[in-house]
């Protein structure tokens, strides 16, 4: 069975530009995560999707960053007006409810120039 | 504040010794636990996860982890390394709040001398 993908795999971009992450997570899941692993360090919770409730945004670094989960499934992260401080891999999770395993994508390598 | 700490930042071991790797979480009321594994390379893994019942927990790949309420701890544990078993190991938990957040603690990564 198909896991979490996420794509692209790598994205360079330069600094002030806009970019999209994408996470498909797994079918049927209702729980969708995204963290952000800098360089040698844990993760960082950016954002939680759970059904059709709000999400947890507590977790975004600065108004530059935002995202979306249309029909309940995919996800889009986006970050606006990059810095090089945004560099990191960006992961995906998904899980089938609340206090479940979370399944991890393979991350998406951001680098700001 | 909740959080999950991980003492360990780095941990060396020969092969075939046993392992710890130790985690707590700030005081509260037992929460959810798993621990998972980021080999190089490769992504995140569930190694095992405690929710409630027998507070010694089997996992994949030979390890276990026990939970003990009275120190707020969830370490994991293997009785003899393999040198595949060099990755970094994430202590994660869900505190039974209204949004049941998962928080990841910082991690620690594991060398295995041949």
């Amino acid at each position: 069975g198909a896991g979490v993908s996420q794509s692209p795999s790598n994205k360079v971009t330069e600094k002030g530009k806009d970019v999209e992450l994408r996470c498909d997570p797994i079918s049927g899941h209702t729980a969708l995560y995204w963290y952000r692993q800098s360089l040698g360090q844990g993760l960082e919770f950016l954002i939680y999707f759970q059904g059709n409730s709000a999400p947890d945004k507590s977790g975004l670094p600065s108004d530059r960053f935002s995202a979306e989960r249309t029909g309940g499934s995919v996800s889009t992260l986006t970050i606006q007006r990059t810095q090089q401080e945004d560099s990191a891999v960006y992961l995906c999770a998904s899980s089938q409810g609340r206090r479940q395993e979370q399944f991890f994508g393979p991350g998406t390598r951001l680098t700001v120039l | 504040a909740q959080s999950v700490t991980q003492p360990d930042i780095h941990i060396t071991v020969s092969e075939g010794a046993s392992l710890e790797l130790r985690c707590n979480y700030s005081y509260g009321a037992t929460p959810y636990l798993f621990w998972y594994v980021q080999s190089p390379g490769q992504g995140l893994q569930l190694l095992l996860k405690y929710f409630s019942g027998d507070t010694l927990v089997q996992g994949i790949k030979g390890f276990e982890a026990e939970f003990k309420r009275s120190q707020s701890s969830f370490n994991l544990r293997k009785p003899s390394v393999h040198w595949s078993d060099a990755a970094e190991y994430f202590c994660a938990v869900i505190f039974k709040t209204s949004y049941d957040k998962v928080i990841f603690g910082p991690g620690t990564s594991l060398s295995v001398i041949p």
